[in-house]
């Protein structure tokens, strides 16, 4: 019974590229979240999807940064054009009911 | 809205001792649930125990425990035993039943063993 499967666990992208972040969720789940880490922080909600739906987007940047949960396939978060600022480790949960988390091992992204 | 405070930035222990890891919470809810988890130097989010805030007895596994003081609005979690492989960054969390969209994570405790 795999876990939540994020890749890659390692991305290095040059400022002004885009950068895909997937996440395969537990076999049954059917929630998502993704979370975001800078260096020495805490974990930020980002964006919380379902099948095909975003339910809540309130912690996801205005700009360049998007995430979909298709019908088929792994959830993407993407970042257009990142920035030294987007560096940070970015992870993925999921749940079957809304609640009760499982975690990835996370994808650390370095913008050089 | 939601807080998780811990106030603890860092933390050390001698190995064998136990260790309370503080959280303090901020919702206006009656129901909801808390969590606690541990991120060692290798990065990933490891469930350590959860609490529901209707659950009458504190939360144990293993060598954990939540003492759970609703009045106060604190979750602390207690390490027994300490041993050199807890070392790492303790998360404490939480989420609204009302709410099950996100879960609201504290800014973490960083647990140093002695050995």
């Amino acid at each position: 019974n795999a876990g939540v499967m994020q890749n890659p666990r390692h991305l290095v992208r040059r400022r002004g590229q885009e950068a895909r972040l997937r996440c395969s969720p537990m076999k049954g789940h059917s929630h998502v979240y993704w979370y975001r880490q800078l260096p020495e922080e805490g974990l930020k909600f980002m964006v919380y999807l379902q099948k095909e739906n975003i339910i809540d987007e309130s912690g996801m940047p205005k700009e360049r940064f998007s995430a979909e949960f298709p019908k088929e396939g792994p959830s993407i978060l993407r970042i257009q054009q990142v920035v030294r600022g987007d560096s940070a480790a970015y992870f993925c949960a999921s749940s079957a009911r809304g609640y009760g988390y499982t975690f990835g091992s996370g994808t650390r992204l370095t913008v050089v | 809205a939601q807080k998780i405070t811990q106030t603890q930035p860092g933390m050390f222990v001698q190995e064998k001792e136990a260790v309370t890891l503080d959280c303090t919470y901020d919702t206006s809810d009656q129901s909801y649930g808390l969590f606690w988890y541990k991120q060692p130097s290798s990065g990933e989010m490891i469930f350590l125990i959860y609490q529901g805030s209707y659950d009458e007895q504190n939360a144990t596994e293993g060598r954990y425990s939540l003492n759970f003081q609703k009045a106060r609005k604190s979750a602390n979690l207690v390490i027994s035993a300490s041993q050199l492989g807890d070392s790492a960054m303790y998360f404490c969390a939480s989420y609204m039943k009302t709410s099950y969209d996100k879960v609201i994570f504290g800014p973490g405790t960083s647990l140093s063993v002695i050995p």
